[in-house]
């Protein structure tokens, strides 16, 4: 059974202190490793697809990086703004199925 | 484009009544997803479509029936409402690449 694991499950930084939220994934024939960024009352927001070991990919703030079970959203100096729920999802099988984590709910204080 | 849209934004169902979710997308994907989003549970897969006239059951498909006879539609039912599918209900759907867009959600009360 596919599983997709994040922590820590909430997570209050500070502005301008840099963290990094976890994703463990155990899954079979791994198609790709999503990041979604999800507001209150909003559905999730696509951020990044990631397919290889060792890929890594930014945007902004975030940078995200994979390895053979695990997944990293790392955040450089967040902005209030940044606040938000940050979920993990794995692809697998024909049809590209995304298996979820419960999600990081990310606070940053001003 | 309007993206992923879905219908209606929020519905409160007693017991046992019956209702159809609607999600449409103006992005032509061939695929479209059905999931549900409880607190502490993430997003959990009910049903998805890989093209017009098609549908399969995912993770969590029981006490729901869905269709897609058209390609921008996919409709989700509840023939008999519980307590237990409280939820907010969220659709998705991809072109052939990987990414799915997800649409605005449905938060659903079974009284």
């Amino acid at each position: 059974e596919d599983q997709v694991t994040q922590s820590p499950e909430a997570l209050r930084l500070q502005e301008g202190e840099s963290s990094s939220l976890n994703c463990s994934y155990t899954v079979s024939g791994l198609r790709g490793l999503f990041w979604y960024r999800q507001d209150p009352g909003k559905g999730p927001e696509f951020l990044f697809t990631l397919y290889s070991a060792g890929e890594e990919k930014e945007k902004e703030r975030l940078k995200a990086t994979l390895t053979k079970k695990e997944s990293f959203l790392h955040i450089t100096a967040p902005k209030p703004e940044d606040s938000a729920t940050y979920l993990c999802a794995a692809s697998s099988g024909s049809a590209r199925q995304l298996t979820f984590g419960s999600g990081t709910q990310l606070t940053v204080l001003p | 484009n309007a993206g992923v849209t879905q219908t209606p934004k929020f519905r409160v169902l007693k017991t046992g009544q019956s209702m159809t979710l609607l999600c449409a997308q103006d992005m032509n994907h061939e695929y479209m997803y059905w999931y549900r989003q409880d607190p502490g549970m993430g997003l959990r897969l009910i049903h998805y479509s890989v093209g017009e006239g098609t549908t399969a059951k995912g993770e969590v498909p029981d006490g729901y029936n869905v269709s897609r006879l058209k390609k921008q539609n996919f409709l989700l039912g509840l023939e008999s409402a519980a307590p237990s599918q409280t939820s907010v209900y969220f659709c998705a759907s991809r072109p052939v690449s990987d990414t799915q867009y997800f649409g605005p959600g449905t938060r659903l009360t079974v009284l």
